[in-house]
């Protein structure tokens, strides 16, 4: 099952936070974020791991809630810059290998 | 370091074609992974190879399919082409090839059109 993310979209001016939410049905062992401009490739921005650890690149941070299985990413301060798609990827507790299950995406337009 | 490499970016077939898809992954890489972006599904997984196998495949129909080479290059296969099947194929590879998934790098895609 696809999990669920939301907001599908959301508006920011500048300097403004926001919170986007993935929900999933399963019981995960990870949860990915990554983000697609458009006419790109996505790029991978964290993973946050059952247990607590967590990976990431940039000045993005954040959550999974283990008991719930939901993750929320909190763009802080938002740059023009982080506009574009956000995706979240799960993955379940019996999966092995390199394999995502992916939400919707929620479309984040920062303006100046 | 060049990044994953997909071939061709952009493509037209009609309904009952075949196609060909190909991906070159970051050097060193091993895990080649195949996903479908359309407007309406999002981001679905096709199929994951690793050592020229294929260790993990998605929900498609058996029309889907792919291949790894000795090289991790790795190529999917549509055959009998739908409508449907117009979509941006994405492939992605990755270094991390033990226990569960490691940061994926996508390439820009194959834009696939069925007329």
């Amino acid at each position: 099952q696809q999990p669920v993310q939301s907001p599908q979209a959301v508006i920011l001016r500048e300097g403004e936070d926001a919170v986007i939410n993935c929900s999933s049905s399963k019981a995960l062992y990870s949860v990915h974020w990554y983000r697609q401009k458009h006419g790109e490739a996505p790029v991978f921005l964290m993973i946050l791991l059952k247990g607590g650890e967590q990976k990431g690149h940039e000045k993005i941070s954040a959550s999974f809630n283990e008991k719930k299985q939901q993750s929320s990413l909190y763009l802080t301060a938002s740059q023009l810059s982080y506009s574009g798609t956000y995706f979240c990827g799960t993955e379940s507790l019996e999966a092995a290998g390199n394999k995502l299950t992916f939400g919707g995406g929620t479309r984040v337009l920062v303006k100046p | 370091k060049a990044g994953v490499t997909q071939t061709p970016r952009y493509l037209i077939k009609t309904r009952g074609q075949q196609v060909t898809l190909s991906c070159s992954p970051i050097s060193g890489h091993r895990s080649v992974s195949w996903y479908q972006q359309t407007p309406g599904q999002g981001l679905q997984f096709l199929f994951e190879y690793f050592s020229e196998t294929q260790r993990n495949k998605g929900n498609f129909p058996g029309r889907f399919s792919g291949r790894q080479f000795s090289n991790s290059r790795s190529e999917m296969n549509v055959s009998t082409l739908e409508l449907g099947d117009s979509a941006l194929y994405l492939c992605a590879s990755s270094l991390k090839v033990t226990a569960n998934t490691g940061e994926l790098f996508f390439g820009e895609g194959s834009r696939l059109t069925v007329l």
